[in-house]
């Protein structure tokens, strides 16, 4: 079966400091994707970045950036320079297929000003 | 572009009512989705659509219909309320079976 372990519940930091998500996941596949949600109180869900797993490189986008290591099955966020409007839960999400997005628990990240 | 729209915000029912969640989007998006989101949890996929007349079951589809007659629009209808199905609802779209894209949620509380 397909999992996504998100083991921080909440994280809280002060504005400007770093952060890093953790997040494990289980899949016997070969080819997927790898996102990570966030959801304001808004409950909009915002994708944040995205990794294909073929590709070594980790992603990046401006003050985000992922750790990905495969043979590990870890994929972890780190939030940079971090913003009071990057409070919200964080959501790590497996895509395997055409339909089948499996999300972590999640992790509430509440940035203190 | 509006994106993936959703229809109502908010709405309460009362058991064994019935009612239709509706989800449009505007991109010409073959993939349609929708989810639950129970307090404090992560999304589960009721069902999904990849393209115009198909449909298929997700991880969660007991109580749950769908119908999928145009490339826009794919509603979710609720049969016999229950109480369980107090969720959070989320229409999702995307056209490459890669990034999703979300409408804004319904709140659906069932009394």
């Amino acid at each position: 079966a397909q999992t996504v372990t998100q083991s921080q519940p909440e994280m809280s930091v002060q504005e400007a400091e770093t952060v890093t998500l953790s997040c494990t996941y289980d899949t016997s596949e070969s080819n997927y994707y790898l996102f990570w949600y966030k959801q304001p109180p808004s409950r909009q869900m915002i994708l944040v970045i995205r990794q294909e797993a073929y590709k070594q490189q980790n992603a990046t986008e401006n003050r985000f950036s992922v750790n990905f290591q495969k043979a590990a099955k870890s994929f972890s966020l780190k939030i940079s320079d971090s913003q009071l409007g990057d409070t919200a839960m964080y959501f790590c999400v497996l895509l395997q297929g055409a339909q089948k997005l499996v999300f972590g628990q999640g992790t509430r990240l509440t940035i203190n000003p | 572009n509006a994106g993936v729209t959703q229809t109502p915000k908010f709405r309460i029912l009362k058991i064994g009512q019935s009612m239709t969640l509706q989800c449009t989007q505007d991109m010409n998006h073959n993939y349609m989705y929708w989810y639950r989101q129970d307090p404090g949890m992560g999304l589960k996929l009721i069902y999904y659509s990849v393209g115009a007349g198909i449909t298929d079951k997700g991880e969660v589809p007991n109580g749950y219909n769908v119908s999928r007659s145009t490339t826009e629009d794919f509603p979710l209808r609720l049969e016999l309320a229950a109480p369980s199905q107090t969720s959070v609802y989320f229409c999702a779209s995307t056209p490459n079976q890669e990034t999703q894209y979300f409408g804004p949620g319904t709140r659906l509380l069932v009394l």
